[in-house]
């Protein structure tokens, strides 16, 4: 039971450049999560997907797109990178709504946009 | 919609010492309350949760937390730290009304020898 994985650990683009986040979950999770974390700012959350086939916006949506492929796989695309981006993402996942509900995080990916 | 207030950004407590960690929050129906712990270079732990019933609660690692709705507070405290406890503290707040918790912007918990 390897609970919540991401790949990569760390990545480095050019701005413009794309690339695509990956996040699974063993747990048999309905709800999964995309969240970006800044020095002094917290978690942000980004994109959430309540159950397989919806995806919702969060506070910082512009900029990225999701995908929840199957009820496992919540992936995370950077269709143009900018330096804005620069961050930690954290994806996670919870059994029916992180509202009421334990999440369970990853162990995060650093992304820096040059 | 519901904001987190964390107003401490560093503290800095004796191994030994008591310790409590400030958290406000905001939200226009009854809240759900966290405790999430992240060590350097790790991802978040959930310490502790408020839904509802006994105000205070106990979590892992001899934490607990205490919801006051006067105050709109839910302080962490334990009694005792140990310098593992060295660490990133984050408050969240989520409800009834949509999928959604807001964390605050954490609070440094440096531990003196």
């Amino acid at each position: 039971n390897a609970g919540v994985t991401q790949t990569p650990k760390f990545q480095v683009l050019k701005t413009g450049q794309s690339m695509t986040l990956q996040c699974a979950q063993d747990m048999n999770h309905n709800s999964m999560y995309w969240y970006r974390q800044d020095p002094g700012m917290g978690l942000r959350l980004i994109y959430y997907s309540a159950s397989e086939g919806t995806t919702d916006k969060g506070e910082v949506p512009n900029g990225y797109n999701v995908s929840r492929l199957n009820k496992r796989e919540f992936s995370l695309r950077l269709e143009s990178a900018a330096p804005s981006q620069t961050s930690v993402y954290f994806c996670a996942s919870s059994v029916w709504g992180a509202s009421a509900d334990t999440q369970y995080f990853g162990p995060g990916t650093r992304l820096t946009v040059l | 919609a519901q904001s987190v207030t964390q107003p401490d950004i560093h503290i800095t407590v004796s191994e030994g010492a008591s310790l409590e960690l400030r958290c406000n929050y905001s939200y226009g129906a009854t809240p759900y309350l966290f405790w999430y712990v992240q060590s350097p270079g790790q991802g978040l732990q959930l310490l502790l949760k408020y839904f509802s019933g006994d105000t205070l609660v106990q979590g892992i690692k001899g934490f607990e937390a205490e919801f006051k709705r006067s105050q709109s507070s839910f302080n962490l405290r334990k009694p005792s730290v140990h310098w593992s406890d060295a660490a990133e503290y984050f408050c969240a707040v989520g409800g009834s009304r949509d999928d959604k918790i807001i964390f605050g912007k954490g609070t440094r918990l440096h531990i003196l020898p």
